[in-house]
């Protein structure tokens, strides 16, 4: 089955500083890449996708990345605000139509 | 629109008890899956009812089950409570039609300890 590592599993930054979160995947079948922003006592929350047949994808200060070659894509945060502290998952959706998660960033924006 | 909606939000279990958890989709979405978060890691797949049958499973044992019913709503279970059962239990909701790209809306969780 498909397998996702995230990196880093914690990332700290200074107020306006841009994140950059990692991830790799497995299944060269996959075809859909989702991020989602989980804040605490709170659902994941979609953020962000990118589809295989698109490189890059942007809104507003968030963009993502994909490498199908290399089979990774990243997530990122540009001008960062405090707000944006939360854990950001990866995921990747393939033949079976269920996502599989990355284990998390916890993202921690310092004013 | 309320979004999807779970409860309990809490729930202290004993091993060997049996747990029930419930889950209200988004409106208009047909499809349901659950997913359980233990700490510190992300959503795992535990199974997808669509047309209140089971249509896809996680590598979960028989003690969790489910159960979707006519009005999309559905039901968690899970019997004989282990230790490592503790965790955030999810519920999302997704309209069919779309599949793959279609956005998975996740409720708030039930938090589940086991001891």
């Amino acid at each position: 089955g498909e397998n996702v590592e995230q990196h880093p599993s914690t990332l700290s930054v200074q107020e306006g500083d841009s994140a950059v979160i990692k991830c790799t995947y497995s299944d060269s079948a996959s075809n859909y890449f989702p991020w989602y922003k989980q804040e605490l006592g709170k659902g994941p929350q979609l953020i962000i996708d990118i589809r295989s047949n698109v490189g890059e994808k942007k809104d507003q200060r968030i963009a993502v990345t994909l490498n199908k070659t290399a089979k990774h894509f990243s997530l990122h945060i540009t001008e960062t605000q405090p707000e944006d502290s939360a854990v950001y998952f990866c995921a990747a959706k393939g033949g079976s139509y269920i996502p599989t998660f990355g284990r998390g960033t916890s993202l921690i924006v310092h004013p | 629109d309320a979004g999807v909606t779970q409860s309990p939000t809490h729930l202290i279990k004993t091993r060997g008890q049996q747990v029930t958890l419930r889950c209200s989709p988004k409106s208009g979405h047909d499809t349901v899956s659950w997913y359980q978060q233990a700490l510190g890691q992300g959503p795992q797949f535990i199974f997808q009812y669509y047309e209140e049958e089971e249509r896809q499973r996680g590598n979960f044992p028989d003690r969790f089950s489910g159960h979707q019913f006519p009005n999309y709503s559905s039901e968690l279970n899970v019997n004989a409570l282990l230790l490592g059962d503790s965790a955030l239990y999810l519920c999302a909701s997704s309209s069919r039609q779309g599949a793959p790209y279609n956005e998975q809306f996740f409720g708030p969780g039930t938090r589940l300890t086991v001891l």
